[in-house]
């Protein structure tokens, strides 16, 4: 089975704060995608990476920015924490960009105080 | 843009008493709808995929149907396991195609 794991399912963080979020998929996929998911707005897709080193920018990409040094290892970064980033963050993985099923880790309760 | 919308917001059955779930979607063409089952405090796991108007996929007591402009999510004889969030997706044609998601029908089975 797939298994996409998240660094932390809770972070509690300050305003103003850098914060690191990482993803790790144990199956070869060349596809990361990283979201956030909030009450009545459903999942929203800030950055994707189809390969190692490259970057898309999703629906919601302001304040955030991403890493993809290894193909397995996909990491979202808040350059600076507000508190309206406060949020579930949900990273996925899919074998190819069109058509296949995304596989997603338990997500990251992520407070901004 | 594509849209995703997902009816209703919440839906409460008795255990045994079957039921539709339904997504409507706008797309510039469809590449592939999605269904996807949330439990709270996870991340979403994939049901189903559907390519084409007239498909129709099961699992157990799930079956997954797709028109020109919308999805059923048929759930038959639920049980209480079947309580979660059910999400729907969409992905478009034509280059790389993001997936954008509904915000989820909350089903409740009562035992």
């Amino acid at each position: 089975d797939v298994k996409v794991t998240q660094s932390s399912r809770y972070l509690v963080k300050r305003t103003g704060e850098k914060v690191f979020l990482e993803c790790v998929q144990d199956m070869d996929h060349e596809n990361m995608f990283w979201y956030r998911q909030d009450p009545g707005l459903g999942l929203r897709l800030i950055y994707f990476s189809y390969d190692v080193k490259m970057k898309e920018k999703g629906d919601i990409p302001e304040g955030y920015s991403v890493s993809r040094e290894k193909k397995e290892r996909f990491s979202l970064i808040l350059e600076s924490a507000s508190t309206n980033q406060t949020s579930m963050y949900l990273c996925a993985s899919s074998l190819s960009a069109s058509g296949s099923k995304q596989y997603f880790g338990p997500g990251t309760r992520l407070t901004v105080t | 843009e594509d849209q995703v919308t997902q009816s209703p917001e919440a839906l409460r059955l008795q255990e045994g008493e079957s039921s539709s779930l339904n997504c409507s979607y706008t797309v510039s063409g469809l590449r592939g709808l999605f269904w996807y089952r949330q439990d709270p405090g996870k991340g979403p796991e994939f049901l189903f995929t559907l390519y084409s108007a007239g498909e129709e996929k099961e699992k157990e007591r799930l079956k997954a149907t797709l028109t020109k402009k919308e999805s059923f999510l048929h759930i038959t004889a639920p049980k209480p396991e079947d309580s979660a969030t059910y999400l729907c997706a969409v992905q478009a044609t034509g280059g790389y195609q993001k997936v954008t998601f509904g915000t989820g029908t909350k089903l409740q089975v009562i035992p």
